[in-house]
C-alpha cells in the first residue's frame, strides 16, 4: 500500500541538541500532520499545515509544508528526556479524498 | 471530554474466532478510520466512513468488515480471526482535516 517515507527511521541524540525529520512523498498533499506516539498510547496530534510553504510552531516543535506539497519536515529544539517517542508524519491526498496516509516513524531517543 | 473510545483494550482470540471492535467518539465529527499498526509498518488504512452512512476500504481490508451505526460510532469486525490479524487497532476521527485516534486495542490470535 502507498506509505511515506520518513527518515531518519530512528535517532539517538543528547539532552538540548536540536532534532530535524522529513517525511518525502511521490504524490501532492493537501494536508500534513504531524504526530507523537508514547508506549502503549494512541498518537496524538502535534501540528497540522494546509498551505505550501506553510511554517507552523507548537512550543519547541516547528514543523513546514514543503513547497513541492510533496514533503513536511518537523524539527525539534532543546530535546528533553520527555520527547523519546515515535513521530509519525500523515499526509491527506488531494481534494475528494477523505484518507490520510502514514510514514513508517522515527524513534527519538535522547540521552540524558 | 473523552474524545476517541475503543474497546476492548485487550483482546486474545483463537484462529477462526469472530470478534467486534467498537469505537465511539463525541467530537461530532463526520468522517472515521479503522488502522492497524504493526511493527516497523506504520499505521495502514483498514476501512474508513467519510460520513454517516458510507463505508469504503482502505489499503487492507480484506478479513475485515466494518459498520458505521451512526454517527458517533464506528465498529470493525472480524468474521474469522487469523493470525495475520495481530496487530494493535487504531480507530480515528476526523474534521477540517484534523485526524484524532483512540488509544488503541490490542488484538491477538494464537
Amino acid at each position: 500500500g502507498q506509505q511515506l517515507n520518513q527518515s531518519p527511521q530512528s535517532m539517538f541524540i543528547q539532552e538540548g541538541e536540536d532534532v530535524s525529520m522529513n517525511c518525502t512523498s511521490s504524490s501532492i498533499f493537501n494536508t500534513w500532520l504531524w504526530y507523537k506516539q508514547d508506549p502503549g498510547e494512541g498518537p496524538v496530534l502535534l501540528i497540522a499545515l494546509y498551505k505550501a510553504g506553510e511554517l507552523t510552531s507548537n512550543g519547541r516543535l516547528t514543523a513546514q509544508f514543503g513547497i513541492t506539497r510533496k514533503d513536511s519536515f518537523l524539527n525539534i529544539s532543546a530535546s528533553i528526556p520527555s520527547d523519546v517517542g515515535i513521530y509519525f508524519c500523515a499526509g491527506q491526498g488531494t481534494s475528494g479524498t477523505y484518507k490520510y496516509i502514514f510514514g513508517t516513524g522515527t524513534r527519538l531517543k535522547v540521552l540524558a | 471530554n473523552a474524545g476517541v473510545t475503543q474497546t476492548p483494550k485487550f483482546q486474545v482470540l483463537k484462529t477462526g474466532q469472530s470478534m467486534t471492535l467498537q469505537c465511539a467518539q463525541d467530537m461530532n465529527h463526520n468522517s472515521m478510520y479503522w488502522y492497524r499498526q504493526d511493527p516497523g509498518m506504520g499505521l495502514r488504512l483498514i476501512y474508513y466512513s467519510a460520513s454517516e452512512g458510507t463505508t469504503d476500504k482502505g489499503e487492507v481490508p480484506n478479513g475485515y468488515n466494518v459498520s458505521r451505526l451512526n454517527k458517533r460510532e464506528f465498529s470493525l469486525r472480524l468474521e474469522s480471526a487469523a493470525p495475520s490479524q495481530t496487530s494493535v487497532y487504531f480507530c480515528a476521527s476526523s474534521e477540517v482535516g484534523e485526524l484524532f485516534f483512540g488509544e488503541g486495542s490490542r488484538l491477538t490470535v494464537l
